[in-house]
């Protein structure tokens, strides 16, 4: 059975640090791209980063970008998202997916995880 | 950037009611188009995909349409199981979401 579990969510204060990770299962996860989506509290769903199954290639939302950085450990099938600066907005739920076709991280995504929550508050 | 605009935000119907949500496209996305649902305090499940492609799983009652840039989901016979958020998802280029559509019981 492919699966995605998300960890390391929690409280944080703005300005602060935390790291997500995404352990895969029941897949050749070097082979594939991912992705991570957060959904603010009763908002949309909203990209927020990619990379590349080789890890070579990363994208970022703009609302992100110089903030946030993915990253995949392939030998522990493990995503990571490192998330700095972090502010109020960024308080959200955030979800792993995997897309259908592995080589571009833009495709739809056939596969998601359950979410960790981050909320960022004093 | 391609804007993904969805209507109507909230819908309101009964059980056993034929639903159409359209998905806008700013430009065209030729078939690049995904559907998916989502229940609170679950992950978004897939439902159609290229447009038109039922995900494999998902009651027929889903079907899907549209190319370039106007699309469509449409619920043949609501069920219960329904009332949700839905949302469309280009895949042409850059991932972007539209702001989802309500189907709540009327």
């Amino acid at each position: 059975e492919v699966q995605l579990v998300e960890s390391g969510g929690g409280l944080v204060q703005p300005g602060g640090s935390l790291r997500l990770s995404c352990a895969a299962s029941g897949f050749t996860f070097s082979s594939y791209a991912m992705s991570w989506v957060r959904q603010a509290p009763g908002k949309g769903l909203e990209w927020v980063s990619a990379i590349s199954g080789s890890g070579g290639s990363t994208y970022y939302a703009d609302s992100v970008k110089g903030r946030f950085t993915i990253s995949r450990d392939n030998s522990k099938n493990t995503l990571y998202l490192q998330m700095n600066s972090l502010r109020a907005e960024d308080t959200a739920v955030y979800y792993c997916a995997k897309p259908s076709n592995g080589h571009y991280y833009y495709y739809y995504m056939d596969v998601w995880g359950k979410g960790t929550t981050v909320t960022v508050s004093s | 950037d391609i804007q993904m605009t969805q209507s109507p935000s909230t819908l309101s119907a009964s059980v056993g009611d034929r639903v159409t949500i359209t998905c806008r496209a700013s430009q065209s996305i030729s078939s690049w188009l995904a559907w998916y649902q989502q229940k609170p305090g679950k992950a978004p499940k897939l439902l159609i995909y290229k447009a038109s492609s039922l995900e494999s799983g998902v009651p027929s009652r889903f079907s899907g349409s549209g190319s370039g840039t106007e699309f469509t989901l449409t619920i043949s016979s609501l069920q219960p199981d329904d009332f949700a958020t839905y949302y469309c998802q280009q895949y042409n280029s850059y991932p972007k979401f539209g702001q989802g559509t309500k189907v709540e019981i009327k």
